[in-house]
């Protein structure tokens, strides 16, 4: 399968600062990218779809404006927590897809960011 | 929308038995159905996945089953190893929906 890596693994912020956390699609073009969201002991829950040059879909209750994403190429895509507070502390995880390649449907994950925010 | 249910929450094995995690989805027309395995920190894996023109599948010791009428779909986990011991997530997607809706997720813990 194909190779997505994610950046920083591990971040701790203070209460008030942005983060960035990037996405990167290793050995294949992604079209499609998806940032998730996971509290500890949950299920994945889906933030947003993303596709290269266009804006980001996002899902019931997620503020846009407060988890900024951007995928401007076919191989990378951040995810920019603004205004960072404790509640946002999570599990990050992105995942990438070519709807039009062979790998149809796969989706790859990323291994992960988890932020802390004090 | 689609919906995922997954059981057990939790499953204790002795190694070397057979473990099996269930899910249902409500959606008819979903099409793709992928495990994965997470481990402690990690991203998810994806480990074996099922389209819906197939009743099952198997890949050495783990195989999936999917049965389209009753809308449930099954991971076969056979001679467990302490390795296996994982969370096990489901997840169903529909056509060109793109989005794949996870079920709960299964805690599997093989005791040597």
């Amino acid at each position: 399968g194909a190779v997505v890596s994610q950046h920083p693994s591990r971040v701790i912020c203070k209460s008030g600062t942005s983060v960035k956390i990037e996405c990167r699609s290793l050995d294949f073009q992604a079209t499609t990218m998806f940032w998730y969201r996971q509290f500890p002991k949950q299920s994945l829950m889906l933030m947003a779809t993303s596709n290269e040059g266009s804006k980001a879909t996002y899902e019931q209750g997620v503020e846009k404006d407060k988890f900024l994403i951007n995928h401007a190429s076919l191989t990378l895509s951040t995810l920019t927590v603004t205004s960072a507070h404790p509640e946002d502390s999570s599990f990050y995880i992105c995942s990438a897809s070519n709807l039009a390649g062979v790998f149809y449907n796969e989706q790859f994950f990323g291994p992960g960011t988890r932020l802390t925010v004090l | 929308g689609e919906n995922v249910e997954q059981h057990p929450s939790t499953l204790s094995v002795q190694e070397g038995d057979s473990a099996v995690i269930k899910c249902t989805y409500s959606d008819s027309a979903s099409n793709y159905f992928p495990w994965y395995k997470q481990e402690l920190g990690k991203g998810p894996q994806l480990i074996i996945d099922i389209r819906s023109n197939v009743g099952e599948k198997k890949d050495q010791r783990i195989a999936v089953t999917l049965n389209k009428t009753a809308k449930h779909f099954s991971l076969h986990i056979t001679e467990t190893q302490p390795e296996d011991s994982a969370v096990y997530f489901c997840a169903a997607m529909g056509p060109g929906a793109q989005k794949l809706v996870f079920g709960q997720g299964t805690r599997l813990t093989i005791n040597p």
